[in-house]
């Protein structure tokens, strides 16, 4: 079985770029969500994609984008980077809607640096 | 409105058992869990708890629930050194059609000899 892997592990941009963070989630599991967690605190809920469609969102701006693919795997994509955007960014996948108990299985995450 | 507190921090003795506790804030979430996130890693689901229960116990994991004060702790017995981590509370919520987590600010234990 293999887990949720995210790419890339690790990345500087500059206030203004775009970043796009990949996903690939845990075999048989067709949700995933992303959480933005910045240093010293803890995830906050970006979006979450059940088959291939945004399935609820947080407090975050426009900017902030995701995609599913048919695979399941996800992007999450920030436009117009700020520096407050600096954070580990963690991809999460789940069995299903259905049956949720709130186990999530995380990636190692995508520690994204603006300067 | 949904919030989950938890201290930040947390020194025990190895050996010794520790507790760490949450508040929150959402009557109406489900299940409430602890996480644990060691460094560099993400996090990891340690156990759950049903909401119309009182008390659950894995292992060296014993976790409370006082729904009446909105009270979630999480008891490890015989602490290690391999429990050095940051301990996530968390409660589920529903965003429109979306069941997500809400997670603390996390309590960082750290293990002394």
């Amino acid at each position: 079985e293999t887990g949720v892997t995210q790419s890339p592990t690790h990345l500087i941009k500059t206030r203004g770029q775009q970043v796009t963070l990949r996903c690939s989630s845990q075999s048989g599991h067709n949700t995933v969500s992303w959480y933005q967690q910045a240093l010293g605190q803890g995830p906050q809920f970006i979006f979450q994609y059940y088959r291939e469609e945004e399935n609820g969102r947080g407090n975050f701006p426009p900017r902030f984008s995701g995609l599913q693919f048919p695979n399941y795997s996800s992007e999450l994509n920030v436009n117009a980077l700020e520096l407050d955007d600096s954070a580990l960014y963690l991809c999460a996948s789940s069995p299903g809607l259905a049956d949720f108990t709130g186990e999530l299985f995380f990636g190692e995450g995508s520690r994204l640096t603006v300067l | 409105g949904e919030d989950v507190e938890q201290s930040l921090f947390l020194s025990v003795r190895e050996g010794d058992s520790s507790v760490i506790n949450c508040t929150y804030t959402d009557s109406s979430s489900t299940y409430l869990y602890w996480y644990k996130q060691e460094p560099g890693a993400g996090l990891q689901l340690l156990t759950y708890i049903f909401s119309n229960m009182d008390m659950k116990q894995d292992q060296r994991l014993t976790v409370l629930l006082n729904k009446k004060d909105k009270h979630l702790s999480l008891r490890i017995a015989d602490t290690q050194t391999g429990d050095s981590a940051i301990y996530f509370c968390a409660e589920s919520a529903k965003y429109s059609s979306a069941s997500k987590i809400i997670f603390g600010s996390g309590t960082r234990l750290s293990i002394r000899p």
